[in-house]
């Protein structure tokens, strides 16, 4: 049948502000949670991880909330820059042979001069 | 942090003929690598995981004879797009972890994708 393409999720924020990108994950069982970024063209880099035995992580101007109750994770980038400007994966997996990652959506992040 | 080469970066080929690209993690073994598939403005999908000398495991609904998987050494997977199709044409990214440092790093590492075109 026909596919229908979906359209990413789009933040804008401007430079020097916070940003903060959300995620809904759909497995009560996954017990290990990652953050990438993606630009144009490219493969995902890592950004930040959480097990789920935590509920708080912080990086290098990135912090990661894990909120179990809900099944929400997101990723808060601090002074946001033009280079942030990408798309953001949040992505889960559980325990067990290979470890597979299971992918959100997405967000598209803009960050406006 | 563990790096993961995959080339080519792009390529644009035939209906009808076979496209093969190549996955290597360059300074760390792995058993296991993961291929995935991305279209525009869309999310990664997984293809397969690719078993160091034994068959890869596909998930639902990937053609495996479409799409062969060959992990012939402990650095090196590849994915081999047979019969290529325009429909085929997408973006193709592999990935791999550190299998020694499982035990407190399990993030994976990805290539820099494939984009594939077939006219």
């Amino acid at each position: 049948g026909e596919s229908v393409g979906l359209h990413l999720p789009t933040l804008s924020v401007q430079e020097g502000d916070n940003s903060i990108i959300n995620c809904a994950y759909s497995n009560s069982a996954s017990d290990y949670f990652i953050w990438y970024k993606q630009e144009s063209g490219k493969g995902p880099q890592f950004i930040i991880d959480i097990r789920s035995n935590m509920d708080k992580r912080q990086g290098q101007r990135v912090t990661v909330l894990l909120n179990k109750t809900v099944k929400h994770l997101s990723l808060q980038i601090a002074a946001t820059q033009p280079g942030d400007s990408a798309v953001y994966f949040c992505a889960e997996s559980k325990s067990g042979s290979a470890r597979q990652l299971t992918f959100g959506s997405g967000t598209q992040l803009t960050v406006l001069p | 942090g563990a790096v993961v080469s995959q080339h080519p970066s792009w390529v644009i080929c035939k209906s009808g003929t076979s496209v093969k690209i190549e996955c290597r993690s360059l300074d760390f073994q792995a058993t296991t690598m993961f291929w995935y598939r991305q279209f525009p403005k869309q999310s990664l999908m997984l293809m397969a995981t690719s078993n160091e000398g034994s068959k890869a495991t596909y998930e639902q609904g990937v053609e495996k004879d479409k799409f062969l998987i060959n992990h012939a050494s402990l650095t090196l997977s590849t994915l081999t797009v047979t019969s290529a199709h325009p429909e085929d044409s997408s973006f193709y990214i592999c990935s791999a972890r550190d299998e020694e440092e499982l035990s407190t790093n399990e993030k994976l590492f990805f290539g820099s994708g494939t984009q594939l075109s077939v006219l």
